[in-house]
């Protein structure tokens, strides 16, 4: 079965560091991207940035450019999202999905995995 | 970036009814869309890819059409597990932006 399974749910101080995990199986790892999407609690999707597991490239959306860092192992099929200071706007749920896009930087097929999704509640 | 524009937000229907959701891109996307299903507390989950190419394991009676700037899609037959809220995506270029939602409640 193909599937990504996230990390669990995270409670966090403002100020501290995270990294969460999305764990691929069932498929070629290294031959599709991962991205990540934030929602925040009661609003709709927003997508974060990719990466490339076959040579790490990734790319990030301006919103949360320098705000995040995405990184992946390929040797463990998993993918990561972390911060290095926490604050209170970035509770939210992080769901991870996998996708192919082509070499002209399209979505192919659209985004058919997904994981269960990571919730993150900073709070002091 | 590329602003998706989805309308209704919110929408009643009946069980058995059709229901037509549209979305809107700032510019041109080409068929670069994606439409999304999210019901409370769970993922996402892919039904139309490339503006009308369904989803494997995806009832028939949803169905995605447009090109360019709008897009649609239909749902035929409402039935119960179709409410949910419906999110469009562009994948033409990057950052590949969600349009925000659209809830299909039942009337």
């Amino acid at each position: 079965e193909v599937q990504l399974v996230q990390s669990g749910a995270e409670v966090k101080k403002p100020g501290e560091s995270l990294k969460i995990s999305c764990k691929g199986s069932g498929y070629s790892f290294t031959t599709y991207w991962i991205a990540w999407v934030r929602q925040m609690p009661g609003k709709g999707l927003e997508w974060m940035g990719t990466i490339y597991p076959g040579d790490s490239a990734t790319t990030y959306s301006p919103s949360f450019q320098g705000q995040v860092t995405i990184s992946v192992d390929k040797s463990i099929s998993t993918a990561f999202l972390q911060w290095s200071s926490l604050t209170a706007s970035d509770t939210a749920m992080y769901y991870c999905a996998r996708l192919v896009v082509s070499m002209f930087g399209v979505v192919e097929y659209g985004m058919d995995v997904w994981g269960q999704g990571t919730a993150v509640t900073v709070s002091s | 970036d590329i602003q998706m524009t989805q309308s209704p937000s919110s929408v009643s229907a009946s069980v058995g009814d059709r229901v037509t959701i549209t979305c809107r891109a700032s510019q041109g996307i080409s068929s670069g869309l994606a439409w999304y299903q999210q019901k409370p507390g769970k993922a996402p989950k892919l039904v139309i890819y490339a503006a009308s190419s369904l989803q494997s394991g995806v009832p028939s009676r949803f169905s995605g059409s447009g090109s360019g700037t709008d897009f649609s899609l239909t749902i035929n037959s409402l039935q119960p597990e179709d409410f949910a809220t419906y999110y469009c995506q562009q994948g033409n270029s990057f950052p590949y932006t969600f349009g925000q939602g659209t809830k299909l409640e039942i009337k």
